[in-house]
């Protein structure tokens, strides 16, 4: 099976606009996992979605957001980008209905730089 | 609230020389426990994981870790280290139950350096 995917692979933007990242799942995975990972805070948890809903949200501002489709792709926006928001964004996918304890598989990321 | 903590930030070791990366958490309940290993500019690779059962687990390349209750430990051991191991480590813990669906809690990592 494909791995986990991820695009764009590297994108950048300036302060203020707004960015959508893509992520699609191994095949048969419902669950999507989003997370940020910067030098100073390391590895947050954004949100997670299962069957377009999503179940679980970190503690982000709501300038993050994220949406699911119906074969599993999902998508998460940054509006109103800041300087802090550069960082490499992963997403991961898992196969038994997302539940925390399944073995999460992670894309390569999306690395955003935004000046 | 549950928390991971990786003491190590750096460690450097001879190729063939043995590794232990440590991993101590916080959690109330049954943790389930995640080794990940990442090479720059990329992903995470899983390594292995601890779910319940046998407390020395296998994982690939090599790695294996022991799962402590008592010292709340999840360490992270290969015998001999490959110059290929360098990179950075992870380990994570899940939260069983609730409404914590899709989350893992990261430690800060390890960075992994070899020497020939």
């Amino acid at each position: 099976k494909a791995g986990v995917t991820q695009t764009p692979r590297y994108l950048i933007k300036t302060r203020g606009q707004q960015v959508t990242l893509s992520c699609s799942p191994i095949s048969g995975h419902r669950s999507v996992s989003w997370y940020q990972q910067t030098p100073g805070q390391g590895l947050q948890f954004l949100f997670e979605y299962f069957s377009e809903t999503q179940r679980n949200k970190g503690n982000f501002p709501g300038r993050f957001s994220g949406r699911q489709f119906s074969n599993s792709r999902s998508e998460m926006n940054v509006s109103t980008l800041e300087l802090g928001d550069s960082a490499l964004y992963l997403c991961a996918s898992s196969s038994l209905g997302g539940a925390s304890t399944d073995t999460q598989y992670f894309g390569p990321g999306t690395r955003l730089t935004v000046l | 609230a549950q928390s991971v903590t990786q003491p190590d930030i750096h460690i450097t070791v001879s190729e063939g020389a043995s590794l232990e990366l440590r991993c101590n958490y916080s959690y109330g309940a049954t943790p389930y426990l995640f080794w990940y290993v990442q090479s720059p500019g990329q992903g995470l690779q899983l390594l292995l994981k601890y779910f319940s059962g046998d407390t020395l687990v296998q994982g690939i390349k090599g790695f294996e870790a022991e799962f402590k209750r008592s010292q709340s430990s999840f360490n992270l051991r290969k015998p001999s280290v490959h110059w290929s191991d360098a990179a950075e480590y992870f380990c994570a813990v899940g939260h069983a139950g609730g409404t914590s669906y899709g989350k893992l809690t990261f430690g800060q990592g390890t960075i992994l350096t070899v020497h020939p």
